[in-house]
């Protein structure tokens, strides 16, 4: 296993359409975080899941953001209807429970909406 | 509320002179603070953490760190740049309550090693 893993890469779409990102964490990790990175700004958190149970969400993901983590492994996001204001860097990070804050870091889906 | 904060956009420095990427913080109890970095086009990479003890905390690629409870800073520091450490550091720290295990990250500093 060589770390958190992010598909695709980059994606560019139009406005309006809808996008998937996958992650894939490390295997034996059963915390799993999405971040969103905007230019010029720091992560910001989405939501977390602990194992397949997604336990917190911002107030950032809005109702057209939706994350699913079946069977505590790999996880989706997706963005319906995508706007401008979503173009960003969509980051996925992995940990163990007994290390809090031992956060891996995937190298992040970039997303360009045009 | 919890909070990081990183007074400087950007810092240059020489290679092989010193470098500090400052961060000030601001939280409520004993804080944990963190050190990230991240290189063009990846993901954040883990320098180093502070939970309790000593002040200056070591971590990956040289790198350092002084709590300074008095003056609420986690600076980061290394004692000879590298045109390699060229990159973009981030200070964080956790969301107070949240067990999520979230953390809050500064807007980040971008240090450029000039050769």
């Amino acid at each position: 296993d060589t770390g958190v893993s992010q598909d695709p890469r980059h994606k560019i779409t139009k406005r309006g359409q809808n996008v998937t990102f996958r992650c894939d964490p490390i295997s034996e990790h059963n915390r799993l975080y999405w971040y969103r990175q905007t230019l010029g700004q720091g992560p910001e958190f989405l939501t977390y899941f602990q194992n397949e149970a997604q336990l917190e969400k911002s107030r950032l993901l809005s109702d057209r953001f939706s994350a699913e983590r079946p069977k505590g492994s790999f996880s989706t996001l997706e963005i319906q209807r995508t706007e401008q204001g979503d173009s960003a860097m969509y980051l996925c990070a992995s940990s163990l429970s007994r290390d809090s804050y031992g956060y891996t870091f995937g190298s992040g889906t970039r997303l360009t909406v045009v | 509320a919890q909070s990081v904060a990183q007074p400087e956009d950007q810092v240059n420095v020489a290679e092989g002179n010193p470098l500090t990427v400052k961060c000030t913080y601001s939280v409520s109890g004993n804080p944990y603070l963190f050190w990230y970095v991240q290189y063009p086009n990846r993901g954040l990479q883990f320098l180093l953490k502070y939970i309790t003890g000593d002040n200056l905390v070591k971590g990956s690629y040289g790198f350092e760190a002084e709590f300074n409870k008095s003056q609420t800073s986690f600076h980061l520091k290394k004692p000879s740049a590298l045109v390699s450490d060229s990159a973009l550091y981030f200070c964080a720290v956790p969301v107070s309550g949240a067990g999520s295990y979230q953390l809050t990250f500064g807007k980040g500093t971008k240090l450029s090693v000039i050769p």
